[in-house]
C-alpha cells in the first residue's frame, strides 16, 4: 500500500513565478491537508480539502489556493512567489479515523 | 487561539541516557495530544496519541501522558539509542467546530544521541 505521495522532490522558483505541488494521498483516504513548515520551524497550516472543497483555511493570503480532484489527490499552487515562501511543503491524507498521514514534502526554494 | 511549547532545544545525549522533552498547550476546546518524529529528509511520522486526559501514548519506548491539570503532554524514553536522533514535535488537534482537521505543532526540539 503506497503512501501520501508528493511531487516533485525539489522545486527552485524566481520571485514573482508561480508554482503547482501534487500530492496523492493514501488508498482509502479522503481529506488531505496542506502544510508550511519553514527551516527550523514546525509545521503551519495552509487549508484542508474534502469533497473537493476547501473544508479550513489556516492564516495564509489568497495567493495560496488549492484544488482536490474527484480522485481525492490534490494540488497546491501559490502565485506571485515571495523569498519568504522558500520551505518544505507537506501534504497530509487522511479518513475517517482522522488520523493524518504525512507524505515527505516538496522543498521549494524561491530565489 | 490553540498554541503548542516546546522546551528550547536542541537536546544531545549519551547512548542509553534519559530522554524528557517538554510539551504544554493551550486550546480553544478539547485536544486530542500527538508527538511527530521528523528525520533527517523525511516527512512526519506519527510517534504517539493521546485523546483524553491521563491517557498514556506509548510506541517504540517512547512514552507520553496527557495531563489536563497542567496542559502537558512531556515525551519521555528510558534509554535513547543513536537511532532516535531526529527533530519531535508535538502537536494537538480540536475536533469540531473551526478547528477541524487542523494540526497545530510546536515549534520542534533537535534531539542528537552520540555513541
Amino acid at each position: 500500500d503506497a503512501g501520501v505521495t508528493q511531487s516533485p522532490t525539489h522545486l527552485i522558483k524566481t520571485r514573482g513565478q508561480q508554482v503547482t505541488l501534487r500530492c496523492s494521498p493514501k488508498s482509502g483516504h479522503d481529506t488531505v491537508s496542506w502544510y508550511q513548515q519553514a527551516l527550523g520551524q514546525g509545521p503551519q497550516f495552509i487549508f484542508q480539502y474534502y469533497e473537493e472543497e476547501e473544508r479550513q483555511r489556516g492564516n495564509f493570503p489568497d495567493r495560496f489556493s488549492g484544488h482536490q480532484f474527484p480522485n481525492y489527490s490534490s494540488e497546491l499552487n501559490v502565485n506571485a512567489l515571495l523569498l519568504g515562501d522558500s520551505a518544505l511543503y507537506l501534504c497530509a491524507s487522511s479518513g475517517a479515523g482522522g488520523e493524518q498521514f504525512f507524505g515527505p514534502g516538496t522543498r521549494l526554494t524561491v530565489l | 487561539g490553540d498554541s503548542v511549547t516546546q522546551m528550547e532545544g536542541p537536546v544531545t545525549l549519551s547512548e542509553e541516557a534519559f530522554l524528557t522533552i517538554n510539551c504544554t498547550y493551550t486550546a480553544t476546546g478539547y485536544p486530542s495530544l500527538f508527538w511527530y518524529v521528523q528525520y533527517p529528509g523525511e516527512g512526519l511520522q506519527l510517534l504517539l496519541k493521546a485523546t483524553k486526559a491521563d491517557d498514556k501514548g506509548s510506541n517504540k519506548g517512547f512514552e507520553a501522558t496527557y495531563r489536563k491539570e497542567t496542559t502537558s503532554f512531556h515525551l519521555e524514553k528510558g534509554s535513547v539509542q543513536v537511532s532516535d536522533s531526529a527533530v519531535y514535535f508535538c502537536a494537538l488537534i480540536v475536533a469540531g467546530g473551526t478547528s477541524y482537521g487542523k494540526l497545530t505543532f510546536g515549534q520542534g526540539t533537535i534531539l542528537t544521541v552520540h555513541p
